[in-house]
């Protein structure tokens, strides 16, 4: 499975945007860059995913690098029940692949 | 949205207990469910992968006779943790897909967290 990396943790203000970092260097073309976020005591959430556009929805925006080598996560307007883990995960095209986990960054956000 | 189920969500019981969890795709057909487990302040591990009508694919190092799969339909896969001992307390996850792809998101249960005493 391609890698990615992540910083261990951000802060945010809130109603202010936040903006995650992902390195992929090693993304394959058939990658799709997935992004979850996980809040304590709960399973994950999906939060968007993109293959080379960039993608909007009713969550955040994903902005993603022309070479594919990056992305970003962009919560418009962070609120305090955006404070969770995100991970950034690519995932395979093919039927029945998997999500593997990193570390991820875990995101606070000061009232 | 699509919802999985996973139920139950607490459980604890004693050494040599065997426990099964279930997890349901409520609202769409899943030919392949995954199952996770997560200790605290750890990213979560995937176990295994659960195949419907077939047999499960487990993650290097997951004893496949401790960790019981069995995915008897498109919507529902049971994990059943085999005499249960304290070191397999955690907390274990499903997620399913509709279509499996890889341009599928990922839905996940809630969890269950296992207690064993």
């Amino acid at each position: 499975d391609a890698k990615t990396t992540q910083p261990n943790s951000m802060e945010s203000n809130e109603e202010e945007p936040v903006h995650l970092p992902c390195n992929h260097s090693t993304i394959s073309g058939t990658d799709y860059i997935h992004w979850y976020r996980q809040l304590p005591s709960q399973g994950p959430e999906y939060v968007i995913h993109g293959l080379t556009s960039n993608v909007n929805n009713r969550m955040a925006s994903l902005a993603i690098a022309e070479d594919r080598k990056s992305s970003t996560l962009i919560l418009h307007r962070a609120t305090l029940r955006d404070a969770a883990v995100y991970y950034c995960i690519l995932r395979d095209r093919g039927s029945g692949s998997r999500l593997t986990f990193g570390e991820g960054t875990q995101l606070t956000v000061n009232p | 949205g699509a919802v999985v189920s996973q139920h139950p969500s607490w459980v604890i019981c004693k050494s040599g207990t065997s426990v099964k969890i279930e997890c349901r795709s409520l609202d769409f057909q899943a030919t392949t469910m995954f199952w996770y487990r997560q200790f605290p302040k750890q990213s979560l591990m995937l176990m295994a992968t659960s195949n419907e009508g077939s047999k499960a694919t487990y993650e290097q190092g997951v004893e496949k006779d401790k960790f019981l799969i069995n995915h008897a339909s498109l919507t529902l896969s049971t994990l059943t943790v085999t005499s249960a001992h304290p070191e397999d307390s955690s907390f274990y996850i499903c997620s399913a897909s509709f279509g499996g792809a890889g341009n599928q998101p990922q839905h996940f249960g809630d969890g269950t967290r296992l207690s064993i005493l």
